[in-house]
């Protein structure tokens, strides 16, 4: 079946340290992939996406690529900061109306 | 435009006893799905809704259960509820690739 798989949490960074957080995936086909962050006491927001491969999903200073040879999509921020502080979600969706899939989520510490 | 709503935020049931949840969709969005999540298994898929129809479910017992009206908003229903029930139950509505959350409602079964 579909998964996806996070490195395992917590990470604590200090501001203005580099930041990547590993997702890959196992599915059928073209699946679209998704990053999601959730900040305390929050629902999930959704933070980028990409829905082919090499497409690169950015926003906020987050980057995440999509790498079907490697089955990845690596978060990648530059520079982060402590309002960044929050867990992260890799997800997929297989195709059409299928449910999304979450990985665990990675949480992240940024310390000034 | 409106988020997404879940009514209500927090709850506190016993067990055995039965609860109903709310969601209101973004208007015009007409899918809306459930997750329940834990610290031990994550975001767990529960159902979808699309124009009153359930059209995906996840691999939850019958005590789970959903509707949706004819405004989208949908409803959730967990009967005989047991201690491993609490969790922050999410609700999602969709448009085209994207999924947009509310902020979840926290249940306590004690």
């Amino acid at each position: 079946g579909n998964s996806v798989t996070q490195m395992e949490g917590p990470v604590t960074l200090s501001e203005e340290a580099f930041l990547t957080i590993n997702c890959t995936y196992t599915a059928t086909g073209y699946p679209s992939l998704f990053w999601y962050v959730q900040y305390p006491g929050e629902g999930l927001q959704l933070l980028l996406k990409a829905t082919k491969a090499d497409d690169k999903g950015s926003n906020k200073g987050f980057e995440a690529t999509y790498r079907k040879e490697t089955t990845s999509f690596h978060l990648e921020k530059g520079s982060v900061q402590v309002s960044d502080s929050a867990v992260y979600f890799c997800a997929l969706r297989s195709s059409g109306n299928t449910p999304l899939v979450f990985g665990k989520g990675t949480r992240l510490s940024v310390i000034a | 435009k409106a988020g997404v709503t879940q009514t209500p935020r927090y709850l506190i049931k016993t067990r055995g006893q039965q609860v109903t949840l709310s969601c209101s969709p973004i208007s015009g969005h007409r899918s809306v799905s459930w997750y329940q999540q834990t610290p031990g298994q994550g975001l767990q898929f529960l159902f979808e809704y699309f124009s009153e129809t359930q059209r995906n479910k996840g691999n939850f017992p019958g005590r789970f259960s959903g509707r949706q009206f004819s405004n989208s908003r949908s409803e959730m229903n967990v009967s005989t509820l047991e201690l491993g029930d609490s969790a922050l139950y999410l609700c999602a509505s969709r448009r085209q690739e994207t999924q947009y959350f509310g902020p979840g409602t926290r249940l306590l079964v004690l």
